[in-house]
Formats: structure tokens, C-alpha cells, sequence
């Protein structure tokens, strides 16, 4: 059971160069959500979908752009990256937002903007 | 912002005594809950503690919510240098609906 797959693992982009990261999860949850992280700021949440065909924006959407592919998948989009989203961003799904089990992270995915 | 905020910001404690962390929050909520993050590692979920429960237990976890002071503690006990981590708590809105906030975190070391 591989949970909550990100790919990449490690990504280092040029300012201006765009990319996606890709999640998926594979326990039949509805909601689905980007997290960032920063040395001393905790998790930040970007996007999130509470159920499939839904998407809202966090707390700090700006520069980003997410698309719930289907009720598997949820991809965050860099359309012109920024030494300012160097970053750690984590993929979490849960059954609903507060569901009774907390929600399930990916292994994150290190990204660099030089 | 409801926004958790964790206290101490950083612990270190010998192997086998208990650590205590703390989470302060700012308006209602439906429920808490605590994660753990190893280094380099994604959050794990460890518990979750409903607005209408005062205490849980799991394993040597022990969570208080403390609703009128709006506050939460972790408490490892006779802990282990594996329990070395950040821990988090979370919270979202009364409504059940909202995405979880995460505060900044605290950084327990446990020393063998």
C-alpha cells in the first residue's frame, strides 16, 4: 500500500522555468492538499481540494496553480518559478478536511529556485 | 488565523524522562491533532482529540484539550532517542469542513 506518492523527490529550476509536481494516492480519499515548508514557519497550506472537481486556495496560493486531475490525483503548478518558492512542499490526502484519521503525507519534494 | 502554536519551541530531554510539549490556538474548533516528523520524512499522524474530549490516550501518548483555555499538550512518556522529532499540532475550523493550519512546531531531542 504506497499511501501518498510525490514525484520528484529533489528538483532544481532556473528563475522564470516552469514545472509540476505530481501526487497521487491510492486509499479512495476525497480531499487532497499542497503543504510548503520553511525552515521556521511550519507547513503553509498552497491549494487544496475538499472532493474531487473542487479546488480553493490556502493561505499562499500566489505563483501557484493546482488541478485535481481525477479523485487519485492533485498537481501543483509553477508557472514561472521564484527564488521565493524554494521550498519543501508536501502532498497530504485525508478522507474529508477533519476527517477521524489525520491526514496522510507524501515524502515531500525538495525544490530549489536559482 | 487559528493557527496552533506550539511551546517549547525546542526540548531536549535524557532517554526515559517524559517530554511535554504545548499547543495554544485562537478560535473554535471541531478537532485537534498532533503529528511527528522525522528529519527529511513526511508528517505522520499520531492522534487526534475531538473539541468535546478532555483526554487520550495512545500507546505512551497522552493528549489533554484544555477548550476554555484553548490549549493542548502532548506528553510522551519514558520516551526513547526513536521519539527524536518535530512534533506539530493542528487544528481547522468548528465547521469540520476546513483544511487543517499547522503550527511552527516543536523540536524534541531525546538524548541516549
Amino acid at each position: 500500500n504506497a499511501g501518498v506518492t510525490q514525484t520528484p523527490k529533489f528538483q532544481v529550476l532556473k528563475t522564470g522555468q516552469s514545472m509540476t509536481l505530481q501526487c497521487a494516492q491510492d486509499m479512495n480519499h476525497n480531499s487532497m492538499y499542497w503543504y510548503r515548508q520553511d525552515p521556521g514557519m511550519g507547513l503553509r497550506l498552497i491549494y487544496y481540494s475538499a472532493s474531487e472537481g473542487t479546488t480553493d486556495k490556502g493561505e499562499v496560493p500566489n505563483g501557484y496553480n493546482v488541478s485535481r486531475l481525477n479523485k487519485r490525483e492533485f498537481s501543483l503548478r509553477l508557472e514561472s518559478a521564484a527564488p521565493s518558492q524554494t521550498s519543501v512542499y508536501f502532498c497530504a490526502s485525508s478522507t474529508q478536511p477533519q476527517g477521524p484519521y489525520g491526514y496522510t503525507f507524501g515524502s515531500g519534494t525538495r525544490l530549489t529556485v536559482v | 488565523s487559528q493557527q496552533g502554536e506550539e511551546d517549547p519551541q525546542a526540548l531536549s530531554i535524557q532517554e526515559g524522562e517524559n517530554a511535554t510539549m504545548n499547543c495554544s490556538y485562537k478560535t473554535s474548533i471541531n478537532n485537534l491533532q498532533w503529528y511527528r516528523q522525522n528529519s527529511g520524512r513526511g508528517l505522520v499522524h499520531l492522534i487526534l482529540i475531538r473539541s468535546n474530549e478532555r483526554e487520550k490516550h495512545s500507546g505512551r501518548l497522552r493528549v489533554t484539550l484544555d477548550t476554555s483555555k484553548k490549549s493542548s499538550s502532548l506528553l510522551i512518556t519514558a520516551s526513547r532517542a526513536a521519539d527524536t522529532a518535530s512534533y506539530f499540532c493542528a487544528t481547522g475550523g468548528n465547521s469540520g469542513n476546513t483544511p487543517l493550519v499547522f503550527g511552527k512546531g516543536t523540536r524534541l531531542s531525546v538524548i541516549a
